[in-house]
């Protein structure tokens, strides 16, 4: 099974600022890669997929970038309603697996 | 506009059964693949089980091979999840989601909330 490994699992960071999160593969999923933003009380949503691809409705604040066994989201400027748990996932194989998650709070 | 709602989640004791539904509408489903993932309490997300658009091909994560079933009904686009043999540690929200082929689960239900406890 592919492992995704998430850095760092926690983040506290301030309105405005820049943040950017790692996912590491244990092995090439070349750019089969997903984020997902996770409210409590919510379910996920898609925010970028195949690594670099923004969805609809998504602020382009948000910006994936990696292929390979590296990827990282960044959000460039972060604003109140960003702050949530971030997950990466794999589309390459079977079974599909998620990373641990990077909970991103206020500073 | 896409809906996917789960039910059939409840209190079960260990080793019982339990059978997931999600009802699908607002968008084609015999034409998506769809994905069942939980998160258990304080934990991360985890992915469970993928049925193909026509149900021909299922897989499994490896702590649920051989005691879940993942199935669906395009007539009634409903998907649905066989719990067999149920341990607490299958304790968790459970969400279905729909598959965009490499892309992703692009929609996903509310959930339902499953506990195995004596």
């Amino acid at each position: 099974d592919i492992q995704l490994t998430q850095s760092p699992s926690f983040l506290s960071a301030s309105v405005g600022d820049r943040v950017t999160i790692t996912c590491r593969a244990s092995q090439d999923i070349s750019s089969y890669l997903a984020w997902y933003q996770r409210k409590p009380g919510k379910a996920p949503k898609l925010l970028i997929n195949t690594a670099s691809t923004l969805q609809s409705g998504v602020p382009s604040r948000f910006s994936g970038s990696g292929s390979g066994t590296e990827f990282t989201l960044t959000i460039s400027s972060l604003q109140p309603e960003d702050f949530a748990t971030y997950y990466c996932q794999q589309n390459n194989n079977y079974p599909r697996t998620f990373g641990q998650g990077t909970k991103v709070e206020i500073k | 506009q896409v809906q996917l709602v789960e039910s059939g989640g409840g209190v079960v004791q260990p080793g019982r059964s339990l059978r997931l539904s999600c009802a699908a509408s607002g968008f084609t489903f015999n034409i998506h693949a769809m994905h069942w993932v939980r998160q258990a309490p304080g934990k991360g997300l985890d992915w469970v089980a993928l049925i193909s658009y026509d149900g021909s091909n299922k897989y499994y994560t490896d702590s649920v091979k051989g005691r879940f079933t993942i199935s669906r009904d395009n007539s009634k686009n409903t998907l649905y999840l066989q719990m067999n043999s149920l341990r607490p540690e299958d304790t968790a929200v459970y969400y279905c989601a729909r598959d965009d082929g490499s892309r992703g689960l692009d929609n996903w239900g509310q959930g339902t909330l499953v506990t195995v406890s004596s």
